[in-house]
Parts: C-alpha cells; structure tokens; sequence
C-alpha cells in the first residue's frame, strides 16, 4: 500500500535556525499532501497542504513544495521559535483516508 | 462551532473490559475517521464513513466496531480490550469531495490505557 517517510527524529535547533523536515511519498497519481503539526497534549492541527503539482502551502513561516518528479513535500522554515516545538507529521490522501509518516519531534532551543 | 469532540480525555481498561469512544462534530461534514497514534507509527487508519449508515475499514480494523447512524456521531466500540490496543485514538471529519475539500479536521483524542 501507499507510504509515507519523513524524516526520522527528534531534531534540535537554536532558535532562529532554518528548518527542513523531508517527506516523501509512494502514492501514484496527485495525492493531495498535507503537513499537520501536535503541539504537546493536544490533537493534530492542519499546518499547511498542497493538491497538484507545484503547488507551495504555506503557513506560520512554514513552507512546503509538491514536488511530483521527486514524490516529496519537504516542510522549511526560515528561522525557527521556541514556540514551533511540537511533533509534525507528513501526510498524503483526501477526505476518506490519510496515510501519515510516523512523525519528527522538534525542539528549538533558546 | 465547536469542531470535532472526543470523550473521554482519559480511560483505563482491564483486559476483556468493553467500552465506546464518543467522537461528535457541528460542521456537517460527511466523512469521519478513526486513528490511533502509537510510538513510532504516526496515525494508522481504523474504520472511516463517507456518510451515514456507510462505514468501511482502514489499515487496522481488527478489534473495532463503528456504526454511522447520524451524522453527527461516529463512536469507536472496543469488544474486548487487549492491552495491544493502548493507544491515543483521535477522530476525524472533512466535508465532501463534492464540495471541493479534501482537508480532515482532527478532536483532541482519547488516551486509552489496557492494563
């Protein structure tokens, strides 16, 4: 079946750091792909998505690029905060069902 | 609107032990999901419904019984616990592909613990 692999973790960075998390997926066809962020003890938020090829989603600072050639999403960020520290997962699917990579836990350190 | 609600927060069973996960959203959305988060694993598919009275099975169904009879409502029932079945379950809703969404909107999730 289709999969998801993002980049293992935990990461830690200094605060205004540049961020890359790697994502890519096996799905055929144009999946709709989505970025969903876990602060602690919470459920997951929809962080920022793309549906077709070249599409950029972008949100809070973060971005990420559907790249069909390479079949990755990879989420960046600039300059990372303190308060960007939580669990982000990749995904890939639609409104039935969501494949998700098994997760980065980020910490960003003063 | 209140979104996507879950009850409880928190459960302890004992092995053997049944119970239903309440999960409830406002939005009319038509789809709703299951997911449960273990170390390691992300979120893995347990049952969806595209509407009410319409249910299938994800990746992990093993286990579980849903039934779609509003569409308000998707409750999870576990038959007989196993404590290969703690986890944090969180429940899921996104409106139609006919209305151009394709984005699923995730409850706070329940932490279940099988002892």
């Amino acid at each position: 079946g289709d999969s998801v692999t993002q980049m293992e973790g935990p990461v830690t960075l200094s605060e205004e750091a540049f961020l890359t998390i790697n994502c890519t997926y096996t799905a055929t066809g144009y999946p709709s792909l989505f970025w969903y962020v876990q602060y602690p003890g919470e459920g997951l938020q929809l962080l920022l998505k793309a549906t077709k090829a070249d599409d950029k989603g972008s949100n809070k600072g973060f971005e990420a690029t559907y790249r069909k050639e390479t079949t990755s999403f990879h989420l960046e960020k600039g300059s990372v905060q303190v308060s960007d520290s939580a669990v982000y997962f990749c995904a890939e699917g639609g409104n039935e069902k969501l494949t998700f990579g098994t997760g980065t836990r980020l910490t960003i350190i003063p | 609107n209140a979104g996507v609600t879950q009850t409880p927060k928190f459960q302890v069973l004992k092995t053997g032990q049944s119970m239903t996960l309440q999960c409830a959203q406002d939005m009319n959305h038509e789809y709703m999901s299951w997911y449960r988060q273990d170390p390691g694993m992300g979120l893995r598919l347990i049952h969806y419904s595209v509407g009410a009275g319409i249910t299938d099975q994800g990746e992990v169904p093993n286990g579980y019984n849903v039934s779609r009879s509003t569409t308000e409502d998707f409750p999870l029932r576990l038959l007989s616990a196993a404590p290969s079945q703690t986890s944090v379950y969180f429940c899921a809703s996104s409106a139609s592909i006919s209305a151009g969404a394709d984005t699923q909107y995730f409850g706070p999730g329940t932490r279940l613990t099988v002892l």
